[in-house]
């Protein structure tokens, strides 16, 4: 079993430009988590979904949007990609509103 | 004031320390208490959690939680190397399922 897959690893985006981050998981976990993890600042929650159609914000969900399709997908959108979106981007799951939490390997982004 | 404190460190202590890690919290709402450890360029793994207020061990890790202070601490006994790591705090409330974490501490055990 993979667990939780991200794809990219890295990527520099110019200001402006729009990308999605890709979270993958064959867990079979229902609940699915985007933090953000600045240096010095520990994690913070963008968006997370309690089940496929269903998504609600986090501490900071300005500047993206999600969308739970299936299950196992849970991809992250910056639109209008801005500097302070520069950040170490991390995908997590949990089964129920399960405190034990299982993250992927994290996109590193980068906008200049 | 930020909900959950943590000392971002570094700390670096020698091997075989016994290491003391802490977090101050102002949710009195918070029940469960749970502490990840990060791998340098790698994401967070459950390292081990309690339930209200008491101790937990689990090995060479001890964590504990006084809810009267608002205090939570790891303790990790006869370090090794490979504990060189960032240590998250993440408290949670039952009401919100929702974890918070601290800043992280930096640990470095030098051999």
């Amino acid at each position: 079993n993979a667990g939780v897959t991200q794809t990219p690893k890295f990527r520099i985006l110019k200001i402006g430009q729009s990308m999605t981050l890709q979270c993958a998981q064959d867990m079979n976990h229902n609940y699915m988590y985007w933090y953000r993890q600045d240096p010095g600042m520990g994690l913070k929650l963008i968006y997370y979904s309690v089940g496929a159609g269903i998504t609600d914000k986090g501490e900071v969900p300005n500047g993206y949007n999600v969308s739970r399709s299936t299950t196992e997908d849970f991809p992250l959108r910056l639109e209008l990609a801005a500097p302070s979106q520069t950040s170490v981007y991390f995908c997590a799951t949990s089964q129920g509103s399960g405190y034990e939490q299982y993250f992927g390997p994290g996109t590193r982004l980068t906008v200049t | 004031q930020k909900e959950v404190e943590q000392d971002p460190g570094p700390l670096s202590v020698p091997e075989g320390a016994i290491v003391s890690l802490n977090c101050t919290y102002s949710n009195s709402a918070f029940q469960y208490f749970m502490w990840y450890r990060q791998y340098s360029r790698k994401g967070p793994e459950l390292l081990m959690y309690t339930y209200s207020s008491g101790n937990k061990e689990d090995g060479r890790f001890t964590a504990q939680v006084d809810k009267s202070s608002k205090y939570i601490s790891l303790f990790i006994r006869d370090s090794q190397p490979s504990d060189s790591a960032t240590y998250l705090c993440a408290p949670a409330s039952s009401n919100t399922g929702k974890l918070i974490f601290g800043q992280g501490t930096t640990l470095q055990v030098k051999p």
